[in-house]
């Protein structure tokens, strides 16, 4: 069954640090897709980036970088420098191909607490 | 401009009548999503439209409606709310089936 696990419910970090927050996912699809979001204070869910289960780049985009492991089911999301307006609830989440199902899989989110 | 609109934000109901709510994209996605969000849950895909199609999850079939008049316009319509429909409704829109999906703010609804 396809399920998205991220087991760290809360982190915290000071300011202008590296921070790497993990998800494991489980799909018996051969292709899918990967995603990180944001929970903002107000509410609102932002996207962050994207991996393609078929590439073998780390995705980057800014500050935000993947740590892909396929072989593990795992997808890392690492931020540099850290800021603290960084601080807010990461989502990982899947997307399957040809399970059937149209749902984007989600996580139970990580707390991101960023100190100055 | 990554913005997905969406109005209300807050809506209040009396149980037994309906609802609309209203959502608009300028990013010229073909796809529109609806998703109810409880608190401490992840959003729960409720139908969306691959451009003029509509698809909806079998568990919520029968209790919610959309249209989408334009590729910028989505709406979601409640017959008959129930107090269980309380909650925040998200939309949110995607260039592509498999692509990230961006969200908007969200509507709290409140079924009274």
């Amino acid at each position: 069954a396809q399920k998205v696990t991220q087991t760290q419910t809360s982190i915290s970090v000071v300011e202008k640090t590296t921070v790497t927050m993990d998800c494991v996912y489980e799909t018996r699809d051969s292709s899918y897709f990967l995603f990180w979001y944001k929970q903002t204070a107000s509410g609102e869910i932002v996207f962050l980036i994207r991996q393609d289960s078929y590439k073998k780049e780390n995705a980057t985009v800014g500050h935000y970088s993947l740590n892909f492991q396929k072989p593990k089911s795992s997808i890392g999301l690492i931020i540099t420098a850290t800021q603290i307006e960084d601080s807010a609830v990461y989502f990982c989440a899947m997307r399957e191909v040809s399970s059937g199902s149209w749902q984007l899989i989600f996580g139970s989110g990580t707390q991101l607490t960023v100190m100055p | 401009d990554t913005t997905v609109k969406q109005n209300p934000r807050y809506k209040l109901a009396r149980v037994g009548k309906p609802v609309n709510l209203i959502c608009s994209q300028t990013m010229n996605h073909d796809t529109m999503y609806w998703y109810q969000k409880k608190p401490n849950q992840a959003p729960k895909l409720l139908l969306f439209y691959y451009d003029k199609i509509l698809n909806r999850e079998a568990d919520t079939f029968e209790k919610f409606q959309s249209s989408r008049p334009n590729n910028s316009f989505c709406s979601l319509y409640i017959g008959s709310a129930g107090l269980e429909y309380s909650a925040m409704y998200l939309c949110a829109s995607s260039r592509g089936y498999y692509a990230e999906q961006f969200f908007g703010p969200g509507t709290r609804l409140t079924v009274l």
